[in-house]
């Protein structure tokens, strides 16, 4: 069974590009969450996916936006990148949206805006 | 955005020393979850708690859901240099997605 994967591992990019980071799910999970988590931090919520559509975010402006295809993989893009979006990037997966499926992680894109 | 009060925020310990670290919440949780986090990688789950009081074991690792549903805390016990990261608490309230995270406790294990 393929765990989660996140492309690529690690990006630079320059204040005001945009940027596109993709994730696959793993095999038999239908439901993608994505979180940015900052140096010495815990991670934090941005938003999930659940059969291409989101249904749940967290406390993030709309340049951050996604996208879930029929296959369960997902992409993250973020709009007018900000110094302050420089974070490792996780990705977790899980089956269904019941309570006791837990979701597993990937091992992060490390974005870094210069 | 809302992190959970984790602490210690880091602990040197010896190898075959026991561990604990708790978290608390001013929120109640359905559920409360434990992970580890290694250099470069994503958090792996330890141990998840579903229902108040609920104590639950994963080989060295004990990890117990509060009465209160506002705290957890994770022991190890006789720890061993693999055991050195950063663990994190987390939280899920009443919507069924979104994950509260702590700020991580870094464990460093001395041989």
């Amino acid at each position: 069974e393929t765990g989660v994967t996140q492309s690529p591992t690690h990006l630079i990019k320059t204040r005001g590009q945009q940027v596109t980071l993709r994730c696959s799910s793993q095999s038999g999970h239908n439901t993608v969450s994505w979180y940015q988590q900052a140096l010495g931090q815990g991670p934090q919520f941005i938003f999930q996916y659940y059969r291409e559509e989101e249904n749940g975010r967290g406390n993030f402006p709309p340049r951050f936006s996604g996208l879930q295809f029929p296959n369960y993989s997902s992409e993250l893009n973020v709009n007018a990148l900000e110094l302050d979006d420089s974070a490792l990037y996780l990705c977790a997966s899980r089956r269904g949206t019941q309570d006791t499926n837990e979701q597993y992680f990937g091992p992060g894109t490390r974005l870094t805006v210069t | 955005g809302q992190q959970l009060n984790q602490s210690p925020q880091s602990m040197f310990i010896q190898e075959g020393e026991d561990v604990s670290m708790n978290c608390t919440s001013s929120s109640i949780f359905n559920t409360w979850l434990w992970y580890k986090q290694d250099p470069g990688e994503g958090p792996v789950l330890l141990i998840a708690l579903y229902k108040a009081g609920e104590l639950t074991s994963n080989g060295r690792l004990t990890a117990q859901f509060g009465i209160t549903r506002k705290d957890s805390f994770l022991n190890i016990s006789a720890s061993i240099p693999s055991d050195v990261g950063i663990y994190f608490c987390a939280g899920r309230g009443g919507s069924n997605y979104k994950l509260t995270f702590g700020k991580g406790t870094l464990l460093t294990v001395n041989p």
